[in-house]
């Protein structure tokens, strides 16, 4: 099956700095997503992104499909940007999410 | 407050109960899906449902069956569950055909003792 890798697996950020998450896949994909997951368990969706760039108030994201990678930028990080980001992507079967391992974030004050 | 209603938010039961999972959207979503999570590791998928008509079972053991009434509506029932079972199970909803639009419901945390 296919593998994703998220790095880095932890990233502990002072609150109004910026970071970079990046998702590898190691074959072409239908589709890409981006979850944040929080301490409650909450799984929003924050980005439908097979390919391209979208920006959705502070959170980015990129996909670029021909080299099989995703970044998730944050910018100006607040404490509510705290939990586990993942990324799924869909290959085989439509709305099947294969997850990555997921990146820790924690934002301090 | 999400799309994806998920009852109950907590269940412990033992391993001769049966209970059952409930699950609702009300965005016309045609596809629908149970995942299991354990505790610091990303979701599984169990079930898909398109058009209620079950189209992916990955190999779930039968003490989970499901079952998906009409179009908003997923139901889990579990029987003579393991207590490696106890999980956090998501429900989750989305456009058929395109996976667009993937909404998670708030999950039920489940303890079989």
């Amino acid at each position: 099956g296919i593998q994703v890798e998220q790095s880095p697996p932890d990233l502990i950020l002072q609150e109004g700095a910026n970071s970079t998450l990046r998702c590898n896949f190691s074959d072409s994909v239908n589709n890409l997503q981006w979850f944040h997951q929080n301490p409650w368990g909450q799984l929003i969706n924050l980005f439908y992104i097979p390919s391209g760039t979208k920006q959705n108030g502070r959170l980015s994201a990129t996909t670029v499909a021909t080299e099989r990678y995703s970044l998730l930028y944050i910018s100006s990080s607040q404490t509510t940007d705290s939990g586990v980001y993942f990324c799924a992507v869909e290959r085989d079967s439509w709305g099947k999410l294969q997850f990555g391992a997921g990146t820790q974030v924690v934002v301090t004050p | 407050d999400t799309e994806v209603t998920q009852t109950p938010k907590h269940l412990v039961m033992g391993m001769t109960n049966k209970k059952s999972l409930k699950c609702e959207q009300h965005m016309g979503h045609r596809a629908m899906y149970w995942y299991k999570q354990k505790a610091k590791k990303p979701p599984e998928l169990m079930f898909v449902y398109s058009y209620e008509k079950l189209s992916i079972n990955e190999s779930v053991p039968s003490r989970f069956s499901p079952e998906c009434p009409n179009s908003s509506l997923l139901n889990l029932h579990l029987h003579a569950l393991q207590p490696e079972d106890s999980a956090l199970y998501l429900c989750a909803s989305s456009q058929a055909d395109l996976g667009y639009g993937y909404t998670f419901g708030s999950g039920t945390r489940l303890t079989v003792v």
